[in-house]
This record gives C-alpha cells, sequence and structure tokens, in this order.
C-alpha cells in the first residue's frame, strides 16, 4: 500500500534498553521527520533528513539517533531508553509544502 | 522555546455553532499551515497560506493568513459534530521544517 508506515505502533520497554522504532514511506519523499508529541508540549521535532545519508537534529535530539541509509526508511533509535521518553512518536514525510504523518508509535518506557 | 501560541486550549460547543481559533507569534513564517489530528492519528493538513493577508476557504472553514505573517486563524461556521478533533498550527522558516504549537482541541456536541 502507498503511503507512510511506523511500526511497531505500541511498545512497552524498560529503562536502558535500546529500542528502534520504524518508519516506512513509498513516495520516494526526500524529507523525512521525527516528531514526540506530549501532553503540554505539541508536537516537536527530534530529527529530519533532507536526503538519503543527510540527517539534522531537531527541537528534542538528546537521547535519540538516526539514520538514512534508503531514501524510503528512517528509522529511530533510543539508545537507552528513560521514563522521559514516554511519548508517542510520529514519522512524517514531505512533498514541497506538505508533510504527512504516519500513524504514529505509543511507547512506554517502564 | 515555543514560538506558536494558540488559543483557546480547548473549546467545548453545541452543533451550529460558529467558533475562531487562534495562531501567534513574535516570528515571522514563510507560511503557515493547518492540520487536523483525530484521536489515535497522525494530523492531516488543512491548509497552507503564504501571503501576507491571505484568506482561504475549505466548505465551512475559513484561514486567515496575518498581514505580517506572524499570525493566522481558523474560523469554523456552523459546526458539526465531525469537525472534533485537535487542530494544530504550523510555521515553517525554511528547509521544509515546521514549528507547531501546542493545538486547539474542539469537541462540537450534536
Amino acid at each position: 500500500d502507498a503511503g507512510i508506515t511506523q511500526s511497531p505502533r505500541y511498545k512497552i520497554t524498560e529503562t536502558g534498553r535500546q529500542v528502534t522504532l520504524m518508519c516506512h514511506q513509498t513516495w520516494s519523499h526526500s524529507y523525512m521527520f521525527w516528531y514526540r508529541q506530549d501532553l503540554g508540549h505539541g508536537l516537536r521535532l527530534i530529527y529530519y533528513s533532507a536526503a538519503a545519508d543527510i540527517t539534522d537534529k531537531g527541537e528534542v535530539p538528546d537521547g535519540y539517533v538516526v539514520s538514512r541509509s534508503k531514501t524510503e526508511n528512517f528509522p529511530l533509535t533510543l539508545e537507552s531508553a528513560t521514563r522521559s521518553q514516554t511519548s508517542v512518536y510520529f514519522c512524517a514525510s514531505s512533498s514541497v509544502d506538505t508533510q504527512y504523518f504516519g500513524p504514529g508509535t505509543r511507547l512506554t518506557v517502564l | 522555546t515555543q514560538l506558536l501560541e494558540q488559543s483557546p486550549q480547548f473549546l467545548s460547543i453545541q452543533e451550529g455553532e460558529n467558533l475562531t481559533v487562534y495562531c501567534n507569534s513574535s516570528s515571522v513564517f514563510s507560511s503557515l499551515q493547518w492540520y487536523r489530528q483525530e484521536p489515535g492519528e497522525g494530523p492531516v493538513l488543512l491548509v497552507t497560506v503564504v501571503t501576507g493577508g491571505e484568506v482561504k476557504k475549505l466548505k465551512r472553514l475559513t484561514f486567515q493568513f496575518g498581514d505580517a505573517r506572524k499570525d493566522s486563524s481558523l474560523h469554523i461556521t456552523a459546526a458539526q459534530p465531525g469537525d472534533t478533533g485537535l487542530y494544530l498550527c504550523a510555521g515553517e522558516k525554511g528547509y521544509s521544517t515546521l514549528t507547531f504549537g501546542k493545538g486547539t482541541m474542539l469537541l462540537v456536541s450534536p
């Protein structure tokens, strides 16, 4: 199916564990983004990528790592999860001036 | 740093009422976008405004960009239960990245 998908949709992990959230888009959009959404903070940009092998930090990058070896994939890794990283994570890709969001991953860190 | 302030944060109205949501900033944006997000889903773009003073209409929704390109408003005429959702404004400053407001949660009761 065409579009943008995220996996897993729900994840529970423990403090200190490494977690990778996956994002895949079928449009070949150049730009891809990772946001987190928290009550009281809205959507905040974690990292973005302008093309394969080009990534840059957003507003809240600490504790996260990204890579983009292929245009269609943009995984987000929490190297050592903390409780403050409990959130809903959204991936998006961009065509011109429109960002298309995935359905989100709800991550709980115990 | 929160660059975009949305008001009100929450709005509960009856079907058929009119409402206006505001998005204000001290920064100038190259464009401003409005998204709607339903529970369990990612935001979906409603409109992009680019020119100062621009007005766009989408059925019962009217969007306006301020003359100085620092603020915007969303007016809904004769609200319906299907309009219920989280309304987000987002400003673009460059590199296709967006800064989001915290959102206005709208509840329209039958």
